[in-house]
């Protein structure tokens, strides 16, 4: 089983609606998550990070976390062309040591 | 510029060669995470450094695999003899010191593409 799942994607939605990206997670004592979104070639840059249960907004982004069904999720209001990018999920692990363990990523499509 | 700088952005080598990849972190940051992406795949942990101590290697591979970060100077990821199968971008991320009750974000640099050729 993976540690850090995602759909792969392609999720296309239209200009101005809103895009769902959904991630699970296996280790119940992971206590900390982060959205990254990469564009093709480039690096990742992190987008929202999440470490309580419930809702956290910054602009048009919305990271919401569940830990009881282990399940985190990114919304995105508004989705406009740009943001056209892969989405990558990460937890960090209940080790301690800062290790990052990321999904595979889900591929989002923003048509105009 | 005040993020997290890597170096060289490119680099390739022939089979049996060194890679030696530079990380500066980000001002104020004093950890220093290794990733590596390989074509098609998702970003996987390597190694986590502080100053002159590495913390935890559980993702380098065994053999031929070293990182280190000086107390100057930037953390280096070094390969030796390398093979195809390490072409892959090999990113660096940089985090403050951790909290016990904060999150730990890392904040990646360009990364560094190596091609074995």
């Amino acid at each position: 089983q993976k540690e850090v799942e995602q759909n792969s994607g392609p999720l296309s939605v239209p200009e101005g609606a809103i895009a769902s990206l959904n991630c699970t997670y296996s280790d119940r004592g992971s206590q900390s998550f982060f959205w990254y979104r990469q564009y093709s070639g480039k690096s990742p840059e992190l987008i929202m990070f999440i470490y309580s249960n419930g809702d956290k907004e910054d602009g048009r982004f919305t990271a919401q976390l569940n830990k009881a069904s282990q399940y985190v999720s990114l919304l995105i209001r508004d989705s406009q062309p740009s943001d056209s990018a892969t989405y990558l999920c990460a937890a960090h692990g209940s080790s301690n040591t800062g290790k990052l363990i990321f999904g595979q990523g889900t591929t989002l499509q923003v048509k105009p | 510029n005040a993020g997290v700088m890597q170096n060289p952005r490119h680099l390739v080598r022939r089979r049996g060669q060194e890679a030696r990849l530079r990380c500066s972190p980000m001002k104020g940051h004093s950890h220093v995470y290794w990733y590596r992406q390989l074509p098609e795949e998702g970003l996987k942990f390597m190694v986590y450094l502080q100053k002159e101590n590495i913390i935890d290697e559980s993702g380098m591979p065994k053999e031929r695999f070293s990182a280190e970060f000086p107390k100057e100077g930037p953390s280096i990821l070094r390969i030796q003899q390398v093979v195809r199968g390490d072409s892959a971008a090999y990113f660096c991320a940089s985090s403050r010191v951790m909290e016990a009750s904060e999150a730990y974000e890392q904040y990646f640099g360009p990364g560094t593409r190596l091609t074995v050729t």
